[in-house]
């Protein structure tokens, strides 16, 4: 069965300041992975997603993560945070044997001080 | 700007009302959903339609009961709720196809209910 391990529930972090913000997930088959972004009073937003190829993948404004199939890790960076980045991140994952079903990480709040 | 539009954004209402949560999506996604999600916690899966037909019901009490008139329309209606029913209800919906596994959920903002 599939599952997401987010090891941070809060991450705070000064402006400019680099992050990281760590998922473990496990699944017996071949997982892709997924990062959203929640900001205050709104839904979820995809920020980046590993499916197959690069095991880098970018988001546009600045985001990273790296899919280690050893580690079953899918961890979240960005060199120089802002303000606007404080959000609620949630790290999810789906495979083949899940179907339509996407199983979330228990979310990071990531708190950026001036 | 969503792309997925849910009405109201905010509801109140007590536990003998009937209300209906609204839900619209124009990206020609066949995979509808409804999520609720507490706060500071991730969000529950609670119904996935595919191709307007119920795929999915994760063993949610028939107070709450979903409809999918068509390809682009999501509801949810409620009768007879708990105060602990009091959440955000996410939609989301989200590409079908060979590989809907690793389609991208597209969420709305959410409707907040409160149940007094």
């Amino acid at each position: 069965a599939q599952s997401v391990t987010q090891l941070d529930s809060q991450v705070p972090v000064f402006e400019e300041a680099p992050v990281e913000l760590r998922c473990n997930y496990s699944s017996s088959v071949s997982v892709y992975l997924f990062w959203y972004v929640q900001y205050p009073n709104q839904g979820l937003q995809l920020l980046l997603k590993y499916l197959s190829g690069s095991t880098l993948v970018e988001s546009i404004n600045g985001f990273e993560a790296e899919f280690n199939k050893s580690q079953t890790s899918f961890h979240l960076r960005k060199p120089s945070v802002h303000i606007s980045d404080t959000a609620e991140y949630f790290c999810a994952v789906s495979d083949r044997a899940g179907g339509f079903k996407t199983i979330f990480g228990a979310g990071t709040r990531l708190f950026v001080k001036a | 700007d969503t792309e997925v539009t849910q009405t109201p954004k905010h509801l109140v209402m007590g536990m003998t009302n009937k209300k209906s949560l609204k839900c619209e999506q124009h990206m020609g996604h066949r995979a509808m959903y409804w999520y609720k999600q507490k706060a500071k916690k991730p969000p529950e899966l609670m119904f996935v339609y595919s191709y307007e037909k119920l795929s999915i019901n994760e063993s949610v009490p028939s107070r709450f009961s979903p409809e999918c008139p068509n390809s682009s329309l999501l509801n949810l209606h409620l009768h007879a709720l708990q105060p602990e029913d009091s959440a955000l209800y996410l939609c989301a919906s989200s590409q079908v196809g060979g590989s809907s596994y690793n389609s991208p959920l597209h969420f709305g903002n959410g409707t907040r209910l409160t149940v007094t």
